[in-house]
């Protein structure tokens, strides 16, 4: 059974700072992994997804990267802004399946 | 203006009651999904469905009922026998071949 870890649960950073988010899988068969954003009372909203082929994709500020031979992926946020203070959801496909398998989360604070 | 719309945003009941929760999409997507997020949890899949008058249960499908009758519209039905039925409820679409999904703006349901 599919099972999707994000680590750290909760990030606090200063405004400007470069960080990454973590998140790990345990069955590497995906098909796609997806990165959402939620803020507090909110749906989800998608940020970044990325083919099994592919081994990353940028938009804006983020760039998502895929190993899925080590079962990780990365998001990395540059310039850190107040505005990015929310939940990160990654979440992966399985292969010859469409239902998403989501980790917990990361809640990230970015302090002005 | 395309995506998805969930109706009510709150939504209250006493323990007995079923309720219905509404979820509409113009984004021409083929498969829809119903997500239940408790605090502290992942989002897990209640029901999904891939085609009009056909649909699946996910993993926690137990006092839930869902119909397909238009492709637009994937209702979720909570019945008097789902034990722990307050939670945020999310109704997501997506198709091939990406199968990237999209997330309406959640229902919050409270049974007393």
């Amino acid at each position: 059974k599919q099972e999707v870890t994000q680590i750290p649960a909760a990030l606090s950073v200063p405004e400007g700072e470069n960080l990454v988010l973590n998140c790990s899988f345990t069955d590497s068969a995906i098909y796609n992994l997806q990165w959402f954003r939620q803020d507090p009372g909110k749906g989800l909203t998608s940020l970044l997804l990325i083919q099994s082929s592919q081994r990353e994709q940028t938009s804006g500020r983020l760039n998502a990267s895929l190993d899925k031979s080590s079962g990780r992926s990365t998001l990395y946020i540059a310039a850190s802004q107040p505005g990015d203070s929310a939940t990160y959801l990654c979440a992966v496909t399985q292969g010859g399946s469409e239902k998403l398998v989501f980790g917990k989360g990361t809640k990230l604070t970015v302090n002005p | 203006d395309g995506g998805i719309t969930q109706s009510p945003k709150y939504l209250f009941r006493k323990e007995g009651q079923n309720v219905t929760l509404s979820c509409e999409q113009n984004l021409n997507h083929d498969a829809m999904y119903w997500y239940r997020q408790d605090p502290g949890q992942g989002l897990r899949l209640i029901y999904y469905s891939q085609i009009v008058n056909d649909f699946q249960k996910g993993d926690i499908a137990e006092g839930y009922s869902v119909s397909r009758e238009k492709k637009e519209s994937f209702p979720l039905t909570v019945t008097s026998a789902q034990k722990n039925p307050t939670a945020f409820y999310l109704c997501a679409s997506g198709g091939t071949p990406t199968y990237e999904q999209y997330f309406g703006p959640g229902t919050r349901l409270t049974v007393t």
